[in-house]
């Protein structure tokens, strides 16, 4: 069954350094997005992307932040200088893109970010 | 931004017996609403969803219902089962594919 991959599982970094978070989504979904859970808290949205440009993204998702599919297949999230607050779970997920749905998204496994 | 809530952080259950998870949201104009499964360690795994057009939806153990006089969600899960305990997350869809995510209920069913 076709899943989604994110790399790396786990990246410890240094504040104010740069970060790139990697996804292959699956083949064949035309919508992407990304999340993040800090320890104990909700699931927060960050940004969707569609036909190669973010179609939405939320408040958290500010200046320091930005997305990218550099080929077919890889999607990243990149931290241009990390906050200790930062710190998190960044989920990565796609979903087809029909009208009307089925909208389900398919979650990668995380790369949990530390930064210390 | 409490779009969607879920007033109930836990939920223990024995088995055979229904879960029922509760989620309240905010906007009438949500469209879709989705239950998501969640282990530790994993990412959310989708479960069942339905269209705002229904105001039910069954997929073998799993319903879902949808009131949107009430603007409330429901997950019901008969019978329960042990390895349904995980963390359920209700999401609903708003403009432009962006999603609300409630804050969870872990659910633990006894053996």
């Amino acid at each position: 069954e076709p899943e989604v991959t994110q790399t790396p599982s786990h990246q410890v970094t240094q504040m104010g350094q740069e970060v790139i978070l990697r996804c292959v989504p699956i083949s064949n979904h035309l919508y992407f997005y990304w999340y993040r859970q800090i320890l104990g808290q909700k699931v927060e949205f960050l940004v969707s992307f569609y036909n190669n440009e973010i179609s939405e993204k939320s408040e958290i998702f500010d200046d320091q932040f930005s997305v990218e599919r550099p080929d077919g297949s890889n999607f990243t999230l990149k931290i241009r200088s990390t906050k200790l607050e930062d710190s998190a779970m960044y989920f990565c997920a796609s979903s087809e893109a029909r009208q009307g749905g089925p909208y389900e998204q398919y979650f990668g496994p995380g790369t949990r970010l530390t930064v210390t | 931004d409490q779009q969607v809530k879920q007033n109930s952080p836990s939920l223990s259950v024995q088995e055979g017996r229904i879960s029922i998870l509760n989620c309240d949201y905010t906007n009438s104009m949500f469209d879709y609403f989705l239950w998501y499964k969640k282990y530790p360690a994993e990412g959310p795994t989708f479960l069942i969803s339905i269209s705002s057009i229904k105001d039910k939806n069954e997929d073998g153990r799993f319903t879902v219902f949808l009131n949107k006089s009430a603007k409330h969600l429901s997950l019901h899960i008969v019978p329960s089962q042990p390895g349904d305990s995980a963390v359920y997350f209700c999401a609903v869809r708003g403009n432009f594919n962006k999603f609300y995510f409630g804050s969870g209920t872990k659910l633990n069913v006894k053996p």
